[in-house]
């Protein structure tokens, strides 16, 4: 059981580049998220899925696009990268239901934009 | 909107004492759960202990308790006989209740740096 692992841990963007990371879940949850982690600012949601097949957008979403086209993935795409999104990245997953609902992150992939 | 504050940026603590983490919350709902985590150098997030809104009695985990004043909208972490293995960045996080609509996303507070002295 791995968890949620995240690809890559480590990536260096020129500005304008794309990428996209991807996120894998074996636990069969529902819900998966995207935050991002800067200095002083905690995390902040950037997107979100609520089952396959479904995304919306969070508190961040200006600059990402996002796809969940099977239940264990949930991919976060850079279409043209910016320096200000220079951040660390975080997924994570749970379940919503009544007595369960911790969220389990992955160990989050550290983006540097050029 | 619901928001999270963490208003120490760094706090330290001998070893083998015992150390608060102070976090205090905003909110106009009634059914919410409130968590701390854990984040050592390596960067995992690390649960270490959660709160439901509805219990009044404060949750423990070993060496962790928390002091949950909802009234005051206050969610302190305990730390008991500090170790050095506790030095991280610790996180206070909210999420709303299972009502239509929530989504489970957690809203985090910008953190607190924790040193342990040996």
């Amino acid at each position: 059981n791995a968890g949620v692992t995240q690809t890559p841990k480590f990536r260096v963007l020129k500005t304008g580049q794309s990428m996209t990371l991807l996120c894998a879940q074996d636990m069969n949850h529902e819900y998966m998220y995207w935050y991002r982690q800067d200095p002083g600012m905690g995390l902040r949601l950037i997107h979100y899925s609520v089952g396959e097949g479904t995304t919306a957008k969070g508190e961040v979403p200006d600059g990402y696009n996002v796809s969940r086209l099977k239940k264990q993935n949930f991919l976060l795409g850079l279409e043209s990268a910016a320096p200000s999104q220079t951040s660390v990245y975080f997924c994570a997953s749970s379940y919503w239901l009544a007595g369960d609902e911790t969220q389990y992150f992955g160990p989050g992939t550290r983006l540097l934009v050029l | 909107a619901q928001t999270v504050t963490q208003s120490q940026p760094e706090m330290s603590v001998q070893e083998a004492e015992t150390v608060t983490l102070s976090c205090t919350y905003d909110t106009s709902e009634s059914d919410y759960y409130l968590f701390w985590y854990k984040q050592p150098p390596s960067r995992q997030m690390i649960l270490v202990i959660r709160q439901e809104a509805y219990k009044q009695q404060n949750a423990t985990e070993n060496r962790f308790s928390v002091n949950f004043q909802k009234a005051a909208k206050s969610f302190s972490l305990k730390i008991s006989d500090s170790q050095l293995g506790d030095a991280a960045m610790y996180f206070c996080a909210y999420r709303s209740g299972h009502g239509s609509g929530n989504t489970g996303k957690l809203i985090f507070g910008q953190g607190t740096t924790l040193q342990v002295k040996p």
